[in-house]
């Protein structure tokens, strides 16, 4: 799996957008960027996924740029719920079972 | 539907016992992996079981053990404990078409004195 750089910590205020950035340079032709995240104490959650166009659910925006070597996640209006850890991991589509989260980025959403 | 189940949530342990962890799956999810939080190593994954067969591994000592029943349950057992397995251990679940997408339990917190 490609390796991703994120950074450790982030700020936003409430009702703002929260701009993840992931950098994953190394990025091979058939592998996905996926975003999960994790609120203290709970098990991780799933957000969104996408390969090379942008994409948009319910949760958040994922951005990838043209050449595919980094990513942005968008929170269109943070809330203090989504203070959480997110993890940016590129792979293969089914791939396998072990997902690789690296160390994440720290979301503080304040009011 | 009901998401995925852990028990116990919390479970205190000392040097040398051993401990069985329980996961239930979403229901109609066959596949069942297990994977370690620490503050040091952030989260690593232990196993992943489907149809009652470890399909895949990751890297830990044979201490680690898991299992994953006719109904898709699944157990972990980890033998002669060590401080160093404090440590948050959370199961996920994930259906046959969609490997990527794993739904994760609330995870149960072992302390090891």
């Amino acid at each position: 799996d490609a390796k991703t750089t994120q950074p450790p910590s982030m700020d936003c205020a409430e009702g703002r957008a929260a701009n993840l950035p992931c950098n994953h340079s190394t990025i091979s032709g058939n592998e996905y960027v996926y975003w999960y995240r994790q609120i203290h104490s709970q098990g991780p959650q799933y957000i969104i996924h996408g390969l090379k166009n942008n994409e948009t659910n319910e949760m958040a925006s994922l951005i990838i740029t043209e050449d595919r070597k980094s990513s942005t996640l968008i929170l269109p209006h943070a809330t203090l719920r989504d203070t959480a850890v997110y993890y940016c991991i590129v792979r293969p589509a089914n791939s396998g079972y072990a997902l690789n989260f690296g160390k994440g980025t720290s979301l503080l959403v304040t009011p | 539907k009901a998401g995925v189940t852990q028990t116990p949530r919390y479970l205190i342990k000392t040097r040398g016992q051993q401990v069985t962890l329980s996961c239930s799956p979403i229901s109609g999810h066959r596949s069942v992996s297990w994977y370690q939080q620490t503050p040091g190593q952030g989260l690593q994954f232990l196993f992943e079981y489907f149809s009652e067969t470890q399909r895949n591994k990751g890297n830990f000592p044979g201490r680690f053990s898991g299992r994953q029943f006719s109904n898709s349950r699944s157990e972990m057992n980890v033998s002669t404990l060590e401080l160093g397995d404090s440590a948050l251990y959370l199961c996920a679940s994930s259906s046959l078409a969609d490997t990527d997408t794993q739904y994760f339990g609330p995870g149960t917190r072992l302390t090891v004195l």
